[in-house]
């Protein structure tokens, strides 16, 4: 039981290059979430999965897409990456929809954009 | 907008003492919060949460504490341990949110003196 997984690790953008952060969970939870974290605060949501099929916007959705492949898997993708996109992503997923029950973190994807 | 934020950023404590880690939010709406711990270079891991309906709520080695007059929250970890030093975020949830937004605060380093 791998949990929730992230690829890549790490990533080094140029600035306007797109890219695509894979994250995928086998707990068969419904609910999943992409977030930010940047040096010195908490995270930030991205935007969230409640269910397969649907796709709703967070706290800091503006330059990012994501998609909802499967159950699964819950993609995000920058088209046109910004230097104030350089942080750490994580990933989430919880068996419980909405923010009030456990949520199950990737190990994060390391992105600088130069 | 309102924040949930920490008092101390840097907690030192010895192996064997208790430790208090606290969280102060200003959004008087708020009522769920919930307690994560983060490993260097790991994602954040549920400990505890509680509703606004509660005090107090124990876990294992953990309990949160709730002062909705003064909208503070803390973590109190007993016999606090090498393995336990981590950050620390508190975050709440309120229904005027979204169900699925959790604020997230800043995050206490929490650090165990062998």
């Amino acid at each position: 039981n791998a949990g929730v997984t992230q690829t890549p690790k790490f990533q080094v953008l140029k600035t306007g290059q797109s890219m695509t952060l894979q994250c995928a969970q086998d707990m068969n939870h419904n609910s999943m979430y992409w977030y930010r974290q940047d040096p010195g605060m908490g995270l930030r949501l991205i935007y969230y999965s409640a269910s397969e099929g649907t796709t709703d916007k967070g706290e800091v959705p503006n330059g990012y897409n994501v998609s909802r492949l499967n159950k699964r898997e819950f993609s995000l993708r920058l088209e046109s990456a910004a230097p104030s996109q350089t942080s750490v992503y994580f990933c989430a997923s919880s068996g419980l929809a909405g923010a009030r029950s456990e949520q199950f973190f990737g190990p994060g994807t390391r992105l600088t954009v130069l | 907008g309102e924040n949930v934020g920490l008092h101390l950023p840097t907690l030192s404590v010895q192996e064997g003492d208790n430790s208090i880690i606290n969280c102060a939010y200003s959004n008087s709406a708020s009522d769920y919060f919930i307690w994560y711990k983060q490993e260097s270079g790991k994602g954040p891991q549920f400990i505890i949460d509680i509703r606004s309906n509660m005090d107090k709520r124990q876990g294992q080695r953990v309990t949160v504490l709730l002062n909705k007059t003064v909208k503070h929250l803390s973590l109190q970890i007993a016999a606090t341990q090498p393995g336990d030093s981590a950050v620390y975020f508190c975050a709440e949830n309120s229904s005027g949110a979204g169900s699925y937004q959790l604020t997230f605060g800043k995050g206490t380093k929490l650090s165990v003196i062998p």
